[in-house]
């Protein structure tokens, strides 16, 4: 079974520039996260999709952070204009829907490590 | 405060040697709780869930002190493919069947020969 992939697996663009990450959740599954880790420190949640819906997004940055998850099948998020503290590892992950309290385990993609100059 | 407290380390160590990990962390609504590993220029990998009752996986023991918000990773007999960053991890579970993971910022762990 293919695990999640994320594309690119490197980005380096320049302040103001715009970049598109992608992000291939493995089939099934209907929830798909985004965490950043910003060098130095710790992965931090950014926002979760329950299919296409958002359903947490109170770990993004600010409005220039735009993600999609149309069809409840891959997702992009969009960085415009991007800033240099946006620099850093973005992994997706996802996970089966569950009914209940019970935990699933996440699994995490490659990530993309996107530099902005 | 952050939410996941871990020593950064580095924890440098020989092989064989028996090394422990400790983290707390501060919202006392996390629901489950894990280690991850983490690769230099990896993504993160689930090592092992934790439970109140402790559990051991091979040379991998965990525990967690619900009480004192306390989980602990002991790896036994160290091997040079344990080096690695060792990421304590709590979850947040919300009503609707979904989650939140709270990262700490990793221990790094080196076993040299």
């Amino acid at each position: 079974e293919a695990g999640v992939t994320q594309f690119p697996s490197h980005s380096v663009i320049e302040k103001g520039q715009t970049v598109t990450l992608r992000c291939d959740p493995i089939s099934g599954h209907d929830n798909l996260y985004w965490y950043r880790r910003v060098m130095g420190k710790e992965i931090k949640f950014l926002l979760h999709f329950v299919k296409e819906s958002k359903q947490d997004e109170s770990g993004m940055p600010n409005n220039r952070f735009l993600a999609e998850r149309t069809g409840g099948t891959y997702s992009t998020l969009k960085v415009q204009p991007a800033e240099l503290e946006d620099s850093g590892v973005y992994f997706c992950a996802s996970s089966p829907y569950v009914s209940s309290l019970v935990t699933d385990t996440q699994y995490f993609g490659p990530g993309t490590r996107l530099t902005v100059l | 405060r952050k939410e996941v407290e871990q020593d950064p380390g580095p924890f440098n160590v020989p092989e064989g040697a028996t090394v422990a990990f400790n983290c707390t962390y501060s919202n006392s609504a996390s629901q489950s709780f894990f280690w991850y590993r983490q690769d230099c220029r990896k993504e993160p990998k689930l090592l092992m869930s934790v439970y109140s009752s402790g559990n051991e996986d091979g040379r991998f023991t965990a525990q967690l002190n619900r009480a004192s918000q306390y989980i602990s990773l002991l790896i036994r007999d160290s091997k040079l493919s344990d080096s690695a960053t060792y990421l304590c991890v709590v979850n947040i579970a919300f009503s609707g069947g979904y989650n939140k993971l709270i990262f700490g910022a990793g221990t790094r762990l080196a076993v040299h020969p």
